[in-house]
């Protein structure tokens, strides 16, 4: 049973605007959150990532929300520049484990 | 800068063939996970090891086998291909002490099996 979802396999957006993906989760075990970013043909590589404690992480252009009751995380980017476009994955972890849970992923494009 | 690198970038195997990916990492992380990567299903764990010859199974480990002789290597076997193995294969890396940490991924195998 999948633990992390995201329901929207992919999401157009125009340059400058912001995108907004999200990410939900069922196990209230988890409480290290992360957004890996792929292009196609590499491997994924870590964007940003918040802790249960935290709200709210920011790293230049982009910023993680995480809102524990409703077991949701989402992931703005503000602006969208072209080179965002990629596929987005969001990852969980407990605190007790070593293995990542990941989302099915969603699909960036950033329209010029 | 951590570096994952996996044996082959693309592959073409046979049905019925066994298959090696070698992951290799040069940071002295303690565990590495191999994943496979299809569409519409995201990323699924099929084996990880947290120490040398250490095994653990994840999600979706039936018809894979894993092996870890030394620490910086860990080879994922698949003991007779069959064509519902063609995917991506992402191998990761993970410090020992993993506390709020990244899992670091190599370029991935793109794997068919014809």
């Amino acid at each position: 049973d999948q633990q992390v979802k995201q329901n929207s396999p992919s999401l157009s957006v125009q340059e400058g605007r912001i995108s907004i993906l999200n990410c939900d989760y069922t196990n209230s075990m988890f409480d290290y959150f992360l957004w890996y970013k792929k292009y196609p043909a590499e491997g994924p590589t870590f964007l940003i990532s918040i802790s249960s404690i935290k709200d709210k992480n920011e790293d230049g252009r982009f910023t993680v929300f995480l809102n524990k009751s409703a077991k949701h995380l989402s992931l703005h980017i503000v602006p969208s520049q072209p080179g965002d476009s990629a596929v987005y994955f969001c990852a969980a972890s407990e605190n007790t484990g070593n293995q990542f849970y990941f989302g099915t992923g969603t699909s960036l494009t950033v329209i010029p | 800068d951590v570096k994952v690198t996996q044996s082959s970038r693309y592959l073409v195997k046979r049905t019925g063939e066994k298959v090696f990916l070698e992951c290799v990492q040069d940071m002295d992380h303690e565990n590495m996970f191999w994943y496979r990567q299809d569409p519409g299903l995201g990323l699924r764990l099929i084996y990880f090891s947290y120490d040398v010859k250490m095994k653990e199974k994840g999600d979706i480990p039936e018809g894979y086998s894993v092996s870890r002789e030394k620490k910086e290597r860990f080879s994922l076997i698949l003991e007779s291909a069959s064509t519902n193995q063609t995917s991506m294969y992402l191998c990761a890396t993970l410090p020992g002490n993993r506390r709020q940490e990244t899992q670091y991924f190599g370029p991935g195998t793109r794997l068919l099996v014809l």
